[in-house]
């Protein structure tokens, strides 16, 4: 599709578990960043790749939670021994970049659900 | 640190009538703010920006305004619709080590009734 994919759509597991979500971006796009959205809460930035750069890690909210994005296509998100706090909406966005006209691009999320 | 703030969770509006949701920044480096718009179970979707050099841009029934000194931005919606009823989320950006990372608020849920 022309669209940015995630997969899955939802998921659930068991506390101390590891998951891995996944994003592919829309074609051509440089730009890719991960956000959650909590419950009640405005989307919070996790990380963000560009092109071939390092990544930018600020917003990873502790050492459990690792990305990877290969060939500067298809990214992961890993979360290692899950915690119920880590429950959230998780969203992939892609875009542009060499501009301020910046729109992100969003899929429609991994809803992960932590029991 | 919240840096883009809605300050009212929800707002309700008579189809027809004018919708206006506020958005607030503490953050003077933003330049470019954008307002997203999500329904349930779908990811946010793109729905008008405007640049810190301009103060107003409007796209058919959507206006977004901008107040630099009172940093301050709102989004207009006229006429309402029920099918404008939705999240409406603002976010800023500014050239960081983020690229430019959005900065979203908490988003501000409007219902447009019939």
């Amino acid at each position: 599709g022309a669209g940015v994919s995630q997969s899955p759509s939802n998921k659930v597991t068991e506390k101390g578990k590891d998951v891995e979500l996944r994003c592919d971006p829309i074609s051509g796009h440089t730009a890719l960043y991960w956000y959650r959205q909590s419950l009640g809460q405005g989307l919070e930035f996790l990380i963000y790749f560009q092109g071939n750069s390092a990544p930018d890690k600020s917003g990873l909210p502790s050492d459990r939670f690792s990305a990877e994005r290969t060939g500067g296509s298809v990214s992961t998100l890993t979360i290692q021994r899950t915690q119920q706090e880590d429950s959230a909406v998780y969203l992939c966005a892609s875009s542009l970049m060499g501009s301020t006209n910046t729109e992100a691009f969003f899929g429609q999320g991994t809803r992960l659900t932590v029991v | 640190d919240q840096q883009v703030k809605q300050n009212s969770p929800s707002l309700s509006v008579q189809e027809g009538r004018i919708s206006i949701l506020n958005c607030d920044y503490t953050n003077s480096m933003f330049d470019y703010f954008l307002w997203y718009k999500k329904y349930p179970a779908e990811g946010p979707t793109f729905l008008i920006s405007i640049s810190s050099i301009k103060d107003k841009n409007e796209d058919g029934r959507f206006t977004v305004f901008l107040n630099k000194s009172a940093k301050h931005l709102s989004l207009h919606i006229v006429p309402s619709q029920p099918g404008d009823s939705a999240v409406y989320f603002c976010a800023a950006s500014a050239n960081s080590n983020s690229g430019y990372a959005l900065n979203f608020g908490k988003g501000t849920s409007l219902l447009v009734t019939p």
